[in-house]
């Protein structure tokens, strides 16, 4: 009865490099949402996915930041060419519905740091 | 929409004692509000939630209360424990795809 898996827990990167969040969701759950977190701040959404399709990606950098939720596999949100105000928590939900009238449950989050 | 206020920002309270959380929003239209509970280096965790059908839910020693007149809902906790102490956080939801979040609550619960 596995939660909302993230991993990794920790990701340190240099500027300039990439980074990959992986997020399993709950069995069961095919609603995927992505939040940023800074610190002393509250959870900003970032986009929201269904298998295989971006449902809404109005809170997602358009430049350097992607995400995806293959068929198969994790839901994956990648950075490219970090730089130092990228460093925040990732947090991954999953919902077996959709819509934002409805729980939304955290993984316990990916911490990126950016050297 | 975007604009949820939280308050206070911290709170300490003696063991026993009761805390009270606050949030505004402004979208009308919302008609969910959850509540979660983020403790170091964890997850929000989900704690109780509320529909704009109802004034008021309660689940043992936490309650939420719902005013959609004024546009506000707080968080009762009663009988604190040292083990609630966390970072609170209230949300909105309804329309569209996301969760608008306030800006957290420290509470502390002094044993």
């Amino acid at each position: 009865n596995a939660g909302v898996m993230q991993n990794p827990r920790h990701l340190v990167r240099r500027r300039g490099q990439e980074a990959r969040l992986r997020c399993s969701p709950m069995k069961g759950h095919s609603h995927v949402y992505w939040y940023r977190q800074l610190p002393e701040e509250g959870l900003k959404f970032m986009v929201y996915l269904q298998k295989e399709n971006i449902i809404d990606e109005s809170g997602m950098p358009k430049e350097r930041f992607s995400a995806e939720f293959p068929k198969e596999g994790p839901s994956i949100l990648r950075i490219q060419q970090v730089v130092r105000g990228d460093s925040a928590a990732y947090f991954c939900a999953s919902s077996p519905t959709p819509g934002a009238d409805q729980p939304q449950h955290f993984g316990d989050g990916t911490r990126l740091s950016i050297l | 929409g975007e604009n949820v206020e939280q308050h206070p920002s911290t709170l300490s309270v003696q063991e026993g004692d009761s805390a009270v959380i606050k949030c505004t929003y402004s979208d009308s239209a919302s008609n969910y509000f959850p509540w979660y509970k983020q403790e170091l280096g964890k997850g929000p965790q989900l704690i109780i939630d509320i529909r704009s059908n109802v004034g008021e839910k309660k689940d043992q020693r936490i309650a939420v209360t719902l005013n959609k007149t004024a546009k506000h809902f707080s968080l009762h906790i009663t009988e604190t424990q040292p083990e609630d102490s966390a970072v609170y956080f209230c949300a909105e939801g309804g329309t569209g795809n996301q969760f608008y979040f306030g800006t957290g609550t420290s509470l502390t619960v002094i044993p």
